[in-house]
This record gives structure tokens, C-alpha cells and sequence, in this order.
């Protein structure tokens, strides 16, 4: 079944404590990217990747970083985590960039004390 | 970069009536345009989309039109059900740029 997973799911922490977020897809995708959703603000791109090793930033990458050692996988770590940055995160992925549907992960919210 | 603003930002319909949800955009380039619909605790999952070729794609209860000279882009739901009821996102892309989404609008359809 095609898929993008992310973990966790749910997650509470605290401020400055480093955490990852994981996403694997498994329909052979090019391109990945990393979305916060606020309410009345949509979805806002955190970071974006259009192959393995190539990243780049976004329209909100403050605070944030992400790697693609691999085509399948592309993880959101958050290395000091802060209040503003409690939200509902999704991954997706698509064969191109901009130019196909997207498949998004089930979503991961995040509470940062 | 690109600008999309969605509105309304909250649709209550009857059923059975019809919703209408409009988008507007800033790039000129872009010519990818899709509407996605997320349910309540659920991913966004695409519903339609329109290139910029076309200027209308139907689909059973829903379609789009697009405007390019305008550059806006509407999505059309008649015959509204509860289970129509979410959050629709509407987006414009181009190959050479990310997608970016409109803020969402919250449609409920009352029985």
C-alpha cells in the first residue's frame, strides 16, 4: 500500500529537549517536504527536498532542520524546541516538485511546554 | 513567491445546497492547482485538481473552474452532504516552485 508514515503520532515535551520527527514514504518519490498547520494560518512549508542531499528551505524553517540521507526517509528535528513551535506537523511527498498530487503522512502533534 | 488566499474562511450550507469556495493567487507562473479535503483528526487528501490548460474538470459532485487572466480558481460543490463536511484547502504550483496553500475553509453541512 502506498504510504507515507510519520512518528510519533503524539508527542509532548519540553522546552530545549532535541527531538525527531520520522517520515518514510515507500512509493519511490523524488520530492518531500515537512508542513506546520495553525489554525486560520493553512499549511506552511517548513523545509522541502527534491532529492537525496538536496534540501532548502521554506517559508517558516526557523528552528528547524531536516536531512535526506536516503530516498525513502526525511526527518524534522526540532534541536531545541520551543513553545511556538507546539503544532499539528505533516509530512508529504510527491514524484515532482509543484507539479502532482501530494501525499501527506497522518500528521504528528507536537505540544512543547 | 506565490500568495494564495481562500475564502470563506467558514461555509455553513444545508443540505443539500450548493458551496462554493473561491481562491485567488499572485504567480503568474503557476499552473498546477488543486483542492485538498481534510476531515476531522485526518490527513489533507486530494479531491481535484486543474491544470492551466483547462478551464473547467467536473467530477461527479464537485468541480473547478479556473480564471487565468483573473488568476482565481473556484471549487464548486452541489448537492452538499454531511459527509461533505471538512476543511478544503485550495493550492497553486508551478514545476519550478512548492505549492502553497490557501489559510482552509471550514464547510459544515447541517442535516
Amino acid at each position: 500500500e502506498a504510504q507515507v508514515t510519520q512518528n510519533p503520532r503524539y508527542l509532548i515535551t519540553v522546552t530545549g529537549k532535541k527531538l525527531t520527527v520520522t517520515c518514510s514514504q515507500n512509493m519511490n518519490h523524488e520530492y518531500m517536504s515537512w508542513y506546520r498547520q495553525d489554525p486560520g494560518l493553512g499549511l506552511r512549508q517548513i523545509y522541502y527536498s527534491m532529492n537525496v542531499e538536496v534540501t532548502d528551505k521554506g517559508d517558516v524553517p526557523e528552528g528547524y532542520k531536516v536531512s535526506r540521507k536516503e530516498k525513502r526517509n526525511f526527518p524534522l528535528i526540532l534541536e531545541s524546541p520551543s513553545p511556538n513551535q507546539t503544532s499539528l506537523y505533516f509530512c508529504a511527498s510527491s514524484l515532482n516538485r509543484g507539479a502532482g498530487e501530494l501525499f501527506f503522512g497522518e500528521g504528528s502533534r507536537l505540544t512543547v511546554l | 513567491g506565490e500568495n494564495v488566499e481562500q475564502h470563506p474562511s467558514t461555509l455553513s450550507v444545508q443540505e443539500g445546497d450548493s458551496a462554493v469556495i473561491k481562491c485567488t493567487y499572485s504567480d503568474s507562473a503557476s499552473n498546477y492547482f488543486p483542492w485538498y479535503k481534510q476531515e476531522l483528526g485526518k490527513r489533507p487528501q486530494l479531491i481535484i485538481d486543474i491544470r492551466s490548460n483547462v478551464g473547467e474538470k467536473k467530477d461527479q459532485r464537485i468541480a473547478v473552474t479556473l480564471n487565468k487572466t483573473a488568476k482565481h480558481f473556484s471549487l464548486h460543490i452541489t448537492e452538499t452532504q454531511p459527509e461533505d463536511s471538512a476543511v478544503y484547502f485550495c493550492a497553486a504550483s508551478s514545476g519550478n516552485n512548492d505549492m502553497r496553500f490557501g489559510a482552509g475553509t471550514r464547510l459544515t453541512v447541517k442535516p
